[in-house]
């Protein structure tokens, strides 16, 4: 069964600092996705990761992905306040569509 | 990219009612899902709809309390039946799109509330 999990799940921090989100897969997956929700919203997406070594950078927000290690990052580079929310981490039942998400990490990010 | 809509968008239902929702997207698509979200929760899938077929579900959800229509390629409904505030969740539908279908997309959501 497929599994994956996030940390931390809470995380606060003040603005301009670094930090980094794990997740970690159980089982081989074709592509790794990361989420973001704000409260009483639905899910934007920011990243699909599709091969190892894969990096991809938006903003503030880089992730990457090591699929021998069943591994990704979500690095968060000179926080502001604009970044909090809960990110979320999923990858995909290999060879279908549907997703297995994190727990999700609740981010807050203090002036 | 797809666009999704989703309603409503939020509803209060009394306990023993059944609430359906619609999901319409702006292209076609072979799948299409169904996930709940519990209160300060993570996402869990209910079922898959597949046009055509019946629809498939995930360990712990039944037909009886998720009945699912998928009557063309743009179209599903999700029914929470005989509903208790343990119901109480964002209910989101989701698609693949792009290439090989790596993108997912996700609706706006339901915010459904039990009293």
């Amino acid at each position: 069964e497929l599994k994956v999990e996030q940390n931390p799940l809470f995380l606060s921090m003040q603005e301009g600092k670094n930090y980094t989100i794990y997740c970690n897969y159980s089982t081989t997956s074709d592509r790794l996705y990361w989420y973001r929700q704000d409260p009483g919203k639905s899910l934007e997406s920011l990243f699909v990761l599709l091969s190892n070594g894969a990096v991809k950078q938006e903003g503030r927000l880089m992730a990457s992905l090591d699929t021998k290690a069943r591994l990704s990052t979500l690095h968060i580079t000179a926080a502001v306040h604009d970044l909090s929310a809960t990110y979320f981490c999923a990858v995909n039942t290999p060879g279908a569509q549907k997703l297995v998400f994190g727990q999700g990490t609740r981010l807050t990010i203090n002036p | 990219s797809a666009v999704i809509s989703q309603k409503p968008s939020r509803d209060i239902c009394q306990r023993g009612t059944s609430l359906t929702i619609q999901c319409q997207v702006d292209s076609q698509v072979t799948m299409m899902f169904w996930y709940r979200q519990q209160p300060g929760q993570s996402l869990t899938l209910i079922a898959t709809a597949n046009q055509g077929s019946e629809a498939t579900y995930e360990s712990g959800f039944v037909i009886d309390k998720f009945p699912i229509s998928r009557p063309n390629l743009t179209f599903s409904t999700l029914t929470v039946s005989n509903m208790s505030p343990e119901d109480s969740s964002i209910y989101l539908c989701s698609v693949g799109a792009g290439p090989l279908f790596g993108e997912a997309f996700f609706g706006q959501g339901t915010r459904l509330t039990v009293v």
